[in-house]
């Protein structure tokens, strides 16, 4: 168990809607990464949060939005939900976000099924 | 961009004999950091070993351990004594020693672990 906690587990929506997957941190993390793994692919990086501001941001399409809240949690938003955005969303989470020691720590995914 | 190559799709191994899994990244930065990870069918992704850059020294995690030619910018992962636990697939992963945290991941590799 790696401390980093998501919810839903799995998520079954229709072409068109909205959803809010949500990550609790490790206890004392201040950096929030979010994740996407197609089916057969690596994962590609969408964005990141340290202490409530975004970081850094990858190929995060613009129907995604994320933010990390007072508390550290962090919630991803997809919206127009296409069949391609079918996946694993994982979140994963570090102490500072820079520095040389610093290891990401997954949480156990969000399996999202649009249909 | 940096870019992390695995270019063995699948590997399988009998149980108790040792077997490497490549990985090739492209980057022109001097300090970074590589990473394995195992995914197992349960998807969770689970850090397995790490080399830091600057370190000439081979990382190793009991019977994980790598390869780390920085010069060729390739880092193996070698698994000794191979058991059906180490089932799952496995991830190489970079990143970059500035600012930001993000992850580039490979497409994995799949090991098979045969009885």
């Amino acid at each position: 168990d790696s401390g980093v906690t998501q919810t839903p587990k799995h998520l079954i929506t229709a072409t068109g809607q909205r959803v809010t997957l949500r990550c609790s941190p490790r206890s004392g993390d201040l950096s929030v990464y979010w994740y996407q793994q197609s089916l057969d692919q690596g994962l590609q990086f969408l964005i990141q949060y340290y202490n409530g501001e975004e970081r850094a941001k990858g190929n995060i399409l613009e129907r995604f939005s994320a933010q990390q809240f007072p508390d550290l949690h962090s919630e991803l938003n997809l919206s127009s939900l296409e069949l391609g955005d079918s996946a694993l969303y994982f979140c994963a989470s570090s102490a500072v976000g820079t520095g040389t020691q610093e290891t990401q720590y997954f949480g156990p995914g969000t399996r999202l099924l649009v249909l | 961009a940096q870019t992390v190559t695995q270019s063995q799709p699948e590997m399988s191994v009998q149980e108790a004999e040792t077997v490497t899994l490549s990985c090739t990244y492209d980057t022109s930065e001097s300090d970074y950091y590589l990473f394995w990870y195992k995914q197992p069918p349960s998807r969770q992704m689970i850090l397995v070993i790490r080399q830091e850059a600057y370190k000439q020294q081979n990382a190793t995690e009991n019977r994980f351990s790598v390869n780390f030619q920085k010069a060729a910018k390739s880092f193996s992962l070698k698994i000794s004594d191979s058991q059906l636990g180490d089932a799952a697939m496995y991830f190489c992963a970079y990143r970059s020693a500035g600012t930001g945290n993000q992850f580039y991941f490979g497409t994995g590799t799949s090991l098979t672990v045969i009885p």
